[in-house]
């Protein structure tokens, strides 16, 4: 099930320097999400968007930034990467139009920050 | 007190055994509930959502308590294949903001 995609699935990256991760859709959701997983910790939520030009900060936003492009289009930048940035990051989708806000999550991207 | 508590396990139970997990939430404005299922170094994928009135799926029950903000997942008949951790999750939308709140998952072993 190729309906929210993530690229690129891992990257090994040094201090200081500028990441973004990708995520595409085409399940025609409104809504978009970035979370990061970290053993231990559960999933955490980074930014959200429930449209284009919507952007909000979520639990543990600082460090990163976002911009949704496109309704199918959600991608996370992390501006000048640290180690404790290094983690499972997710992006998932949900429909404002289902009521009850069910999200579907892509297959995640294994970061890595020496 | 953490959003949403889970056991983290782990269950051991043998094939065809029935296994119940339980979660508790501590936001009254909760609004809507789920239980997904992560296998490792996967994504989460929506098992169950879990409607005021309880909700059965083949050999999956879900339960809700909001007087007790109490949330349960019963498998019946387990499955080699259910071995996987299971996450509670409690949707909250208010003036405040959104939030999706994640319990870290309790962990399903099952043996034959």
């Amino acid at each position: 099930d190729a309906d929210v995609t993530q690229t690129p699935r891992n990257r090994i990256t040094k201090t200081g320097k500028r990441i973004m991760l990708e995520c595409s859709q085409t399940k025609g959701h409104d809504r978009m999400y970035w979370y990061r997983q970290d053993p231990g910790l559960g999933l955490r939520l980074i930014y959200y968007s429930f449209d284009v030009k919507d952007i909000n900060k979520g639990e543990i936003s600082d460090g990163y930034s976002v911009s949704r492009q496109a309704q199918a289009k959600f991608s996370l930048s992390l501006e000048s990467a640290i180690p404790n940035q290094t983690a499972l990051y997710f992006c998932a989708t949900s429909d404002s139009g289902t009521g009850y806000n069910e999200q579907f999550f892509g297959p995640g991207t294994r970061l890595t920050v020496l | 007190r953490k959003e949403v508590e889970q056991d983290p396990g782990p269950f051991n139970v043998p094939e065809g055994a029935t296994v119940a997990f339980n979660c508790t939430y501590s936001n009254s404005a909760s609004q809507s509930f789920f239980w997904y299922r992560q296998d490792c170094r996967k994504e989460p994928k929506l098992l169950m959502s879990v409607y005021s009135s309880g909700n059965e799926d083949g050999r999956f029950t879900a339960q809700l308590n909001r007087a007790s903000q109490y949330i349960s997942l019963l498998i019946r008949d387990s499955k080699l294949s259910d071995s996987a951790t299971y996450l509670c999750v409690v949707n909250i939308n208010s003036n405040s903001g959104y939030a999706l709140n994640f319990g870290k998952g309790t962990s399903l072993l099952v043996t034959p």
